[in-house]
C-alpha cells in the first residue's frame, strides 16, 4: 500500500528555514516524479515543486529561488527546504505522487502544516 | 499560467439528485484535466483524470467529460459522504494550476 508521510511543519518566524520531509512506503520515490502542493488556511490548492526522476525540477514562482526539492533515495524520502519564509507560506504542505502516466498526483500525505508569523 | 475558473462556488444538492461542476480554463489544455475530492480535514483525493478517467477504486457514480476549455464533472446521484470541495487541475502547461473549488453540500 503506497503512504506518504509529511513531518517537519511548526511555527516559524518570518526570513526563518525550516526542511519538510515526506517519507514513503509501499513504492520507490526514485522511480517516480514527485511533488509538493499547498493549501493556504481555508483556500485552496496550489502547486509548488515537482521532482523529476532525473532529477529535473520545476518551482512555482512564489517559491522559485527560496524552495528547494530534493530526494534521499536510501531513505526514501522526499524534501522541501524552505527559506526566506514568508507569512503567505502559512499553509498545510503536501507531498504527493506524480500519477503513472499522467501530470497529475495519485496518492497524498496527510500533511504537515507550516505557520510562518512572529 | 493557464487560469481555472470553476462554478459554482458552492452546489446544494438533494440526496439521489445529480450534481453537475464546471471548469473552465482560459486557454486550450486538450483533455489535460484532473478532478479531486476534499473531505474536511483530508488530503485531495484524485478521482478524474485525462478529463474522463476514472482514477482506481473510484465509484461509477462519479463521471467527466469536456476537453479544450469546458469541462465537467457529474456525480450521478448524491449522496452524504460526497459532501466536499471539489477541485480541477490542468497539467497541460507549466505551472500546474488549480481551480478555487466547489463546494457540494446537501440540500
Amino acid at each position: 500500500e503506497v503512504q506518504l508521510v509529511e513531518t517537519g511543519g511548526g511555527l516559524i518566524q518570518p526570513g526563518g528555514s525550516l526542511r519538510l520531509s515526506c517519507a514513503a512506503s509501499g513504492f520507490t520515490v526514485s522511480s517516480n516524479h514527485m511533488g509538493w502542493v499547498r493549501q493556504a488556511p481555508g483556500k485552496g490548492l496550489e502547486w509548488v515543486s515537482v521532482l523529476y526522476t532525473g532529477g529535473t525540477t520545476y518551482y512555482a514562482d512564489s517559491v522559485k529561488g527560496r524552495f528547494t526539492i530534493s530526494r534521499d533515495d536510501s531513505k526514501n524520502t522526499l524534501y522541501v527546504q524552505m527559506n526566506s519564509l514568508r507569512a503567505e507560506d502559512t499553509a498545510v504542505y503536501y507531498c504527493a505522487k506524480r500519477h503513472s502516466s499522467d501530470w497529475t498526483f495519485d496518492h497524498w500525505g496527510q500533511g504537515t502544516l507550516v505557520t510562518v508569523s512572529s | 499560467e493557464i487560469v481555472m475558473t470553476q462554478s459554482p462556488a458552492t452546489l446544494s444538492v438533494s440526496p439521489g439528485e445529480r450534481a453537475t461542476l464546471s471548469c473552465r480554463a482560459s486557454q486550450n489544455i486538450g483533455s489535460n484535466l484532473a478532478w479531486f475530492q476534499q473531505k474536511p480535514g483530508q488530503a485531495p483525493r484524485l478521482l478524474i483524470f485525462r478529463a474522463s478517467t476514472r482514477a482506481t477504486g473510484i465509484p461509477g457514480g462519479f463521471s467527466g467529460s469536456g476537453s479544450g476549455t469546458e469541462f465537467t464533472l457529474t456525480i450521478s446521484s448524491l449522496q452524504s459522504e460526497d459532501v466536499a470541495v471539489y477541485y480541477c487541475q490542468q497539467y497541460k502547461n507549466w505551472p500546474l494550476t488549480f481551480g478555487q473549488g466547489t463546494k457540494v453540500e446537501i440540500k
